[in-house]
C-alpha cells in the first residue's frame, strides 16, 4: 500500500513569492495534519484537516493557509515567503481527526527561502 | 518550561545495551503520546503509541507512561547501530494538536 505522498520534493524560492505544497494520505484515511520543522527541533503543528474542514490550526501566522479535496488529499500555501519560512513541510495522515490518533507522515518538502 | 522536554543528548549507548530515552510534558489533561524515530534528512517514523499509564510493549521496543509525574520513556532492548537516529516525542494539547519535544540523538556504538 502506498504510504503518504508529498510534492514537491525540494523548492527554492525568493522572499516575497508564494508556494503550494500537496499532500496525498494514505488510503482510507480522511484526515491531513501540516507541520513545519527547523533543524534541531521538532514538528510544529500548522493545520489539521478532516472531511474538508479545518479542525485545528497552530499559532503561524495568515500568511499561511490550506485546504483539503473531497478525495482527502490537501494543499498548503504560504504567501509572502520570508526566509524564516525555510524549513522542511511534513504532512501527516491519520484515519481521523485528533490528537489521539496515530499520525504517519509522508517525505516531506523541504523549502528554501532566499 | 517548555511544554514537551527531552534530552537532546546525544545519547551513547553500546550495541546490544538497553537504551533508555524520556521525556517530560508540563499539561497533566494530556491523554495521547507518541514516539517517533527520524533518521536526518528523512521525515519522522512512527515507533509507538501509549494512552494509558504503565508499559506497553512492541516488539525490541517499551514504551512506558507515569501520568502522576507527566514522565514517558522509550526502552529499546539490544540496541543495534541501525537505532541510531533523533526520537521525537509528541503528546497531545488539546483535541487535535500535537506539541513535540526537539528530539534525542541516539548513538549505538558497536
Amino acid at each position: 500500500d502506498a504510504g503518504v505522498t508529498q510534492s514537491p520534493t525540494h523548492l527554492i524560492k525568493t522572499r516575497g513569492q508564494h508556494v503550494t505544497l500537496r499532500c496525498s494520505p494514505i488510503s482510507g484515511h480522511k484526515s491531513v495534519s501540516w507541520y513545519q520543522q527547523v533543524l534541531g527541533q521538532g514538528p510544529q503543528f500548522i493545520f489539521q484537516y478532516y472531511e474538508k474542514e479545518e479542525r485545528g490550526r497552530g499559532n503561524f501566522p495568515d500568511r499561511f493557509s490550506a485546504r483539503q479535496f473531497p478525495n482527502y488529499s490537501s494543499e498548503l500555501n504560504v504567501n509572502a515567503l520570508l526566509l524564516g519560512d525555510s524549513a522542511l513541510y511534513l504532512c501527516a495522515s491519520s484515519l481521523i481527526a485528533g490528537a489521539y490518533n496515530e499520525q504517519f507522515f509522508g517525505p516531506g518538502t523541504r523549502l528554501t527561502v532566499l | 518550561q517548555k511544554e514537551v522536554e527531552q534530552n537532546s543528548g546525544p545519547l551513547s549507548v553500546p550495541e546490544g545495551a538497553i537504551a533508555s530515552l524520556n521525556c517530560t510534558y508540563s499539561d497533566r489533561v494530556s491523554q495521547s503520546f507518541f514516539w517517533y524515530r527520524q533518521y536526518s534528512g528523512k521525515s519522522p517514523e512512527l515507533i509507538m503509541s501509549i494512552y494509558s499509564n504503565g508499559d506497553k510493549e512492541d516488539g525490541r521496543f517499551t514504551a512506558q507512561l507515569n501520568k502522576a509525574s507527566q514522565y514517558v520513556s522509550l526502552l529499546i532492548r539490544d540496541s543495534q547501530p541501525s537505532d541510531s537516529a533523533t526520537y521525537l516525542c509528541a503528546v497531545n494539547r488539546s483535541n487535535y494538536q500535537l506539541i513535540w519535544g526537539a528530539g534525542t540523538k541516539l548513538i549505538i556504538k558497536p
